[in-house]
């Protein structure tokens, strides 16, 4: 198993720039969540499913959109990026709501 | 208002040191748990506690769900335990709050 894949690892983009940040699971969990990671912050969480169909925000979801087709997959789309956005992004997956999180490897992404 | 808050923030230790980390919190939960976040930034789930005590190799975490507190002891430490230990609490308004974590230094 490969568990939960994230890429690219890296990305710089230019304000106004739109991108996605990909996330794959193979554990057919049903709940997955993207957080951001912040310098003297905790995790915080932007949007999260609990299952194909269903998403729902978070405690940061503005400039973030999320959806999520199938079990396996959960990108998360940055609409016009802005500096504030600059963070690692992670995102997790879980077998039932609330436990065990599995993290992938983070994004660390920088906005000019 | 921080849900969950840690202490130390750092911590140095020497080789063989007994280390405990707290984390308190303030919502009610369904089960807390404890990260280690290791210097190339992966994340990896160490315990995941409702009640009681549970043990794996060197790590110990406790839970006392009345004080609403927790500790991460780590016995006999080494320093390939040096990482940043992250408190999380699942709550029961279905909210993952996160502690800023502690980062832990072990020197031989």
């Amino acid at each position: 198993n490969a568990g939960v894949t994230q890429t690219p690892k890296f990305q710089v983009l230019k304000t106004g720039q739109s991108m996605t940040l990909q996330c794959a699971q193979d554990m057919n969990h049903e709940y997955m969540s993207w957080y951001r990671q912040d310098p003297g912050m905790g995790l915080r969480l932007i949007h999260y499913s609990v299952g194909a169909g269903i998403t729902d925000q978070g405690e940061v979801p503005n400039g973030y959109n999320v959806s999520r087709s199938t079990t396996e997959d959960f990108p998360l789309r940055l609409l016009s990026a802005a500096p504030s956005q600059t963070s690692v992004y992670f995102c997790a997956s879980s077998l039932i709501l609330l436990g065990e999180q599995y993290f992938g490897p983070g994004t660390r992404l920088t906005v000019t | 208002k921080n849900e969950v808050e840690q202490s130390p923030q750092n911590l140095t230790a020497q080789e063989g040191e007994f280390i405990t980390i707290n984390c308190s919190y303030s919502v009610g939960i369904s089960a807390l748990h404890w990260l280690q976040q290791h210097p190339g930034g992966g994340i990896v789930s160490l315990f995941m506690l409702s009640s009681g005590k549970k043990k794996h190799g060197r790590l110990i975490a406790t839970i006392n769900i009345q004080e609403k507190h927790s500790s991460l002891h780590i016995t006999a430490s080494h320093p390939r335990d040096s990482a940043v230990y992250i408190c999380a609490v699942g709550s029961t308004g279905n909210q993952f709050y996160f502690g800023t974590g502690t980062s832990l230094t072990v020197i031989p």
